[in-house]
Formats: structure tokens, C-alpha cells, sequence
């Protein structure tokens, strides 16, 4: 079985300070996602990484596509209140029936003012 | 907003009944999917299906069932309720690339079994 490991599980930060989340695997996956979720909703689409070592802004968000296609990472700078939510990790596998996404299990940020 | 409803949104049903959950899908993709999150466990695949009258299923199907019978229904059947089926069911649609996949999920559906 295929698992995308997230670290941290948990994160309490205050407003202002940087912080990175993890995403790891021993497979090799072709794309990996990253989604946030807020309290009653479905995750929303942040990002697809698709190339080996590639990396994507989105404002004060910085995703990362390890060189081996394994891991990622998500750094957050100056993290505000509204970043505060469940961020979750997905990876798409090569071939493999229909092409399902493996996610990791999250990682629950809080942001205090 | 991927064009992705669910109902319904809350439900309380007792041990061994029946209850349908309804996805519906206004973006005419192929993919559907359905699966449950729970704390510590993450989003589950429970089924999914590739086209119409074509399902498989996903890692945690014990108890349910699917049927797509048209390209933008996709129902979860718990065919006799147990309270182990309490929690947050998703149905997501996707897109596929050559070598990527994008999910788009709907709103949920709480689901309490008592």
C-alpha cells in the first residue's frame, strides 16, 4: 500500500511566523496536489506539482516537488488567520487503475492573531 | 466552484436502516468518487466510478454499494447503517491529465448513526 506520510500532524503558530509542512513517500508518484480544507467544507485545490524538483508560488505560499518525485513540501510565510485550516497532500500514481489519488492523512494549522 | 452538489447535507438515521447519498456533478466528468474522513484516518476512498454503469471499489467498501446510472449521479448506499459509518462523506470529481489528476470535491455530507 502506498502512503503519503504528513508532518507535522498539528501546528499552533502565531500570526507573522513561517512554517513548513511535509509530505513523504516512499513511491514515486507522477503529480502531487495540495488541497486546504476549512471546518464543514470539501479540501479546495491549491496547487499541482507535476516535474521533479519543481516549484510553484501562490502569494506567501511556496510549494516544492521533490527531485525523485517522493516527498513535497508547503511553506507558508507570514502566516496569517486566515491561513488556518487542514492542509492535505495527494498524490497521483503512474498507471494503476483509473488513476486514483493517495492522501495523506493532514496537517492542522492554527493561526493566532 | 467545480459544479458539484451533495444530498443531503446532514442526515441522522438509526442502526440498520437503509440511507442513499446523492452526488451530482454538473461538469459532465468521468470520474466520480466517494469517500469518508474521519479524524485520524484522513479522506478514505470508499468507491469510485469511471463511467457510467462502471464502478470499483476503494479501499474502505465493506457495507456500501454505488450505482452511476447516469454520467452525473453518483449515489453511496449504506445498505443496513452501523454506527461505525458515522462521519463526513465526500464525493469528488476529476480531471485527468497523462500524468496528473485533479479532484474537486463537493461540500460533504454529515452523516450520524445512532
Amino acid at each position: 500500500t502506498q502512503l503519503l506520510e504528513q508532518s507535522p500532524q498539528f501546528l499552533s503558530i502565531q500570526e507573522g511566523e513561517n512554517l513548513t509542512v511535509y509530505c513523504n513517500s516512499s513511491s514515486v508518484f507522477s503529480s502531487l496536489q495540495w488541497y486546504r480544507q476549512e471546518p464543514g467544507e470539501g479540501p479546495v485545490l491549491l496547487v499541482t506539482v507535476v516535474t521533479g524538483g519543481e516549484v510553484k508560488k501562490l502569494k506567501r505560499l511556496t510549494f516544492q516537488f521533490g527531485d525523485a518525485r517522493k516527498d513535497s513540501s508547503l511553506h507558508i510565510t507570514a502566516a496569517q488567520p486566515g491561513d488556518t485550516g487542514l492542509y492535505l497532500c495527494a498524490g497521483a500514481r503512474y498507471g494503476g487503475s483509473q488513476g486514483n489519488l493517495i492522501f495523506g492523512k493532514g496537517t492542522k494549522l492554527s493561526v493566532k492573531p | 466552484d467545480a459544479g458539484i452538489t451533495q444530498s443531503p447535507r446532514h442526515k441522522v438515521t438509526e442502526t440498520g436502516t437503509p440511507v442513499t447519498l446523492r452526488c451530482h456533478q454538473t461538469e459532465n466528468h468521468r470520474y466520480m468518487y466517494w469517500y469518508r474522513q474521519d479524524p485520524g484516518h484522513g479522506l478514505r476512498l470508499i468507491h469510485y466510478s469511471y463511467g457510467v454503469k462502471d464502478t470499483d471499489k476503494g479501499e474502505v467498501s465493506d457495507g456500501y454499494s454505488v450505482s452511476r446510472s447516469k454520467t452525473e449521479d453518483f449515489l453511496l448506499t449504506l445498505e443496513s447503517a452501523t454506527s461505525s459509518q458515522t462521519s463526513v462523506y465526500f464525493c469528488a470529481i476529476s480531471e485527468r491529465g497523462q500524468y496528473q489528476e485533479t479532484q474537486y470535491f463537493g461540500p460533504g455530507t454529515r452523516l450520524l448513526v445512532l
